[in-house]
């Protein structure tokens, strides 16, 4: 089965803080691809980071980093010195094949200053 | 450079209407989709369109019905609302399928009383 869990619903922390939201996947399909979103307030999907099965590589945006693990099939999002405006609800995806995308239930991040 | 559209924002219709949402994009992709967000379960895929004139049921089809007889335009019609139906829907496309990257629309809130 494929299946994504975002164990943690909600996350607050305070200005400045690192701040590390989980994800967990399951799948047998040895190609695959994984993805995070972020719904700020407003409401819209903004696209983070695709990565696929095969690229292992650590990934770093400015402060934000992800880390893929294929062997506790995991790929973590870390940002960095939080800011209030990365307060969202973000959301890991899981691709399988052409057309079907798997989300997690989200985990809601709240900054405060 | 609109990207992808969808209309109305807000919707509050009554129990047993037909109610259609619009979506349109202009990049061309060849893959659209349909998901409901509803509190608890993330996003969830409805239908899903490959090209013109294709389409495929997703996760939670039922009660719903899309077309796509332009590769810009894919319309979700609710053939007779039931407030289970009540949800964010989000509109997304995409060039490749489930393996590239999907764009959100930016969401239709709808009501069903």
């Amino acid at each position: 089965a494929q299946k994504v869990t975002q164990a943690q619903t909600e996350i607050s922390v305070v200005e400045k803080e690192d701040v590390t939201l989980d994800c967990v996947y399951e799948t047998r399909d040895t190609t695959y691809y994984l993805f995070w979103y972020k719904q700020p307030p407003s409401g819209e999907l903004v696209f983070l980071i695709r990565r696929n099965s095969f690229d292992e590589q650590n990934e770093i945006s400015g402060r934000y980093s992800w880390n893929f693990q294929k062997s506790t099939s995991s790929f973590n999002f870390t940002i960095t010195a939080s800011q209030v405006v990365d307060s969202a609800v973000y959301f890991c995806a899981l691709s399988r094949g052409y057309n079907k995308l798997i989300f997690g239930a989200g985990t809601r991040l709240a900054v405060h200053p | 450079d609109a990207g992808i559209t969808q209309s109305p924002r807000y919707k509050i219709t009554e129990t047993g209407r037909q109610v259609t949402l619009m979506c349109h994009q202009t990049w061309s992709h060849s893959y659209m989709f349909w998901y409901r967000q509803d509190l608890g379960h993330g996003l969830r895929l409805i239908y899903y369109s490959a090209a013109a004139d294709i389409t495929d049921k997703g996760e939670v089809p039922d009660g719903y019905v899309v077309s796509r007889s332009k590769t810009e335009n894919f319309p979700l019609t609710l053939e007779s609302a039931t407030r289970s139906q009540t949800s964010v829907y989000f509109c997304a496309s995409s060039d490749r399928g489930g393996e590239e990257t999907q764009y959100f629309g930016p969401g239709t809130r709808l009501l069903v009383l």
